[in-house]
């Protein structure tokens, strides 16, 4: 089974600072991995997904990296606004029939004005 | 397109009642799934559908069943429901040639 971390469970930050929020994994045979969104009682938003052939994807001002071989993904904010407060989802998907996603449990983002 | 929706938004049972969370997706996906996310948990699978005519069983499927109903419809049923099934529920699917998973608003369920 794949174990997803998501170290720390919050982080708060002033505004217009670049932050890195960190995702580990235990299994490195992963077929992808994907970041998410998700505001306060509301649903996912997908942010951004890396293949395993990949190495980073970016977005705006989201970058998010792959390294296998350490079982690390990091997502980077640059420039953050008061807009990005939420809370943040990495998962990860092994290379099995169901293609299911195993979820970290986040990390709560506060952008202070 | 209306993406992934799920009905009901929100839902109030008592212990024994049952009831159908009710999923569909209009992009033409093959998968489809279901998770349910607890405080201090990540989200957890319950069923996934490869395809339709398809289900099987995920990480935490006791208690619950379910029906695809055809390529667009995913449905999860709570025979018995049970205080420890209070929870929120998302929907999701993806295209087996792709990667990307698509989720619903969520519904919020409480059992008392």
């Amino acid at each position: 089974k794949q174990e997803v971390t998501q170290i720390p469970a919050a982080l708060s930050v002033p505004e217009g600072e670049n932050l890195v929020l960190n995702c580990s994994f235990t299994d490195s045979a992963i077929y992808n991995l994907q970041w998410f969104r998700q505001d306060p009682g509301k649903g996912l938003t997908s942010l951004l997904l890396i293949q395993s052939s990949q190495r980073e994807q970016t977005s705006g001002r989201l970058n998010a990296s792959l390294d296998k071989s350490s079982g690390r993904s990091t997502l980077y904010i640059a420039a953050s606004q008061p807009g990005d407060s939420a809370t943040y989802l990495c998962a990860a998907s092994r290379r099995t029939g169901a293609n299911n996603l195993f979820f970290g449990t986040g990390t709560r983002l506060t952008v202070i004005p | 397109n209306a993406g992934v929706t799920q009905t009901p938004k929100f839902q109030v049972l008592k212990t024994g009642q049952s009831m159908t969370l009710q999923c569909a997706q209009d992009m033409n996906h093959n998968s489809m799934y279901w998770y349910r996310q607890d405080p201090g948990m990540g989200l957890r699978l319950i069923y996934y559908s490869a395809s339709e005519g398809t289900t099987d069983k995920g990480e935490v499927p006791n208690g619950y069943n379910v029906s695809r109903l055809n390529k667009r419809e995913f449905s999860l049923r709570l025979e018995s429901a049970a205080p420890s099934q209070t929870s929120v529920y998302f929907c999701a699917s993806r295209l087996n040639t792709g990667y990307e998973q698509y989720f619903g608003p969520g519904t919020r369920l409480t059992v008392t």
